[in-house]
């Protein structure tokens, strides 16, 4: 596609609900990443994933967050059991390659999760 | 680890002037910087991504410079506009071989009419 497209654009889930959401990363680029954004708050890195390697998932905040990487290009970001402090913007981003030779990474709109 | 800082964390500017919006790291040895802008709500526009060996960039009004042995960026705005209202954010990339990019905590700038 011509940006990266992540769905839904919203969700308000209740508290104890699993989710999913979606990224659909530019296409061609090996590297997909996922970040978080809390209110007034800076990016949080979740993880990584470049090709066919193993995912980075230092980033996690909990094992309730899991995400996966189909065929090399969609990914959904899993968290199971919603708390309120899980509300945030959820953005992903994609870039032609990754670790060391690090491009141009391109941002989707993001997901506003709230929790209530 | 490296930190990446933003200062100011807020400018309000009159329509036309131009303005510096300045970004510092604390490990010089990064492979390239880029700067993004993202609007209220929504997510991050990559505006410029400058490599180590540059010392420059410029894409129309804007103009990102370089300078790694002081851990220094600045973003040089012409001829602001209202519609450069938003926040502004530096990042750059993890170099410990964690794949993570480090983001500034941004300036939100505001152009007024």
């Amino acid at each position: 596609g011509a940006g990266v497209s992540q769905s839904p654009s919203n969700k308000v889930t209740e508290k104890g609900k699993d989710v999913e959401l979606r990224c659909d990363p530019i296409s061609g680029h090996t590297a997909l990443y996922w970040y978080r954004q809390s209110l007034g708050q800076g990016l949080e890195f979740l993880i990584y994933f470049q090709g066919n390697s193993a995912p980075d998932k230092s980033g996690l905040p909990s094992d309730r967050f899991s995400a996966e990487r189909t065929g090399g290009s969609v990914s959904t970001l899993t968290i199971q059991r919603t708390q309120q402090e899980d509300s945030a913007v959820y953005l992903c981003a994609s870039s032609l390659a990754g670790t060391g030779i690090f491009t141009e990474a391109f941002f989707g709109q993001g997901t506003r999760l709230t929790v209530v | 680890k490296q930190e990446v800082t933003q200062i100011p964390a807020a400018l309000s500017v009159p329509e036309g002037e131009n303005l510096v919006l300045n970004c510092s790291f604390t490990d010089s040895a990064i492979y390239n910087l880029q700067w993004f802008r993202q609007d209220p709500g929504k997510g991050l526009t990559s505006l410029l991504l400058i490599q180590s060996s540059q010392r420059e960039q410029t894409s129309g009004r804007l103009n990102a410079s370089l300078d790694k042995s002081s851990g220094r960026s600045t973003l040089y705005i012409a001829a602001s506009q209202p519609g450069d209202s938003a926040t502004y954010l530096c990042a750059v990339p993890d170099q410990t071989g964690a794949n993570n990019l480090f983001f500034g905590t941004g300036t939100r700038l505001t152009v007024i009419p």
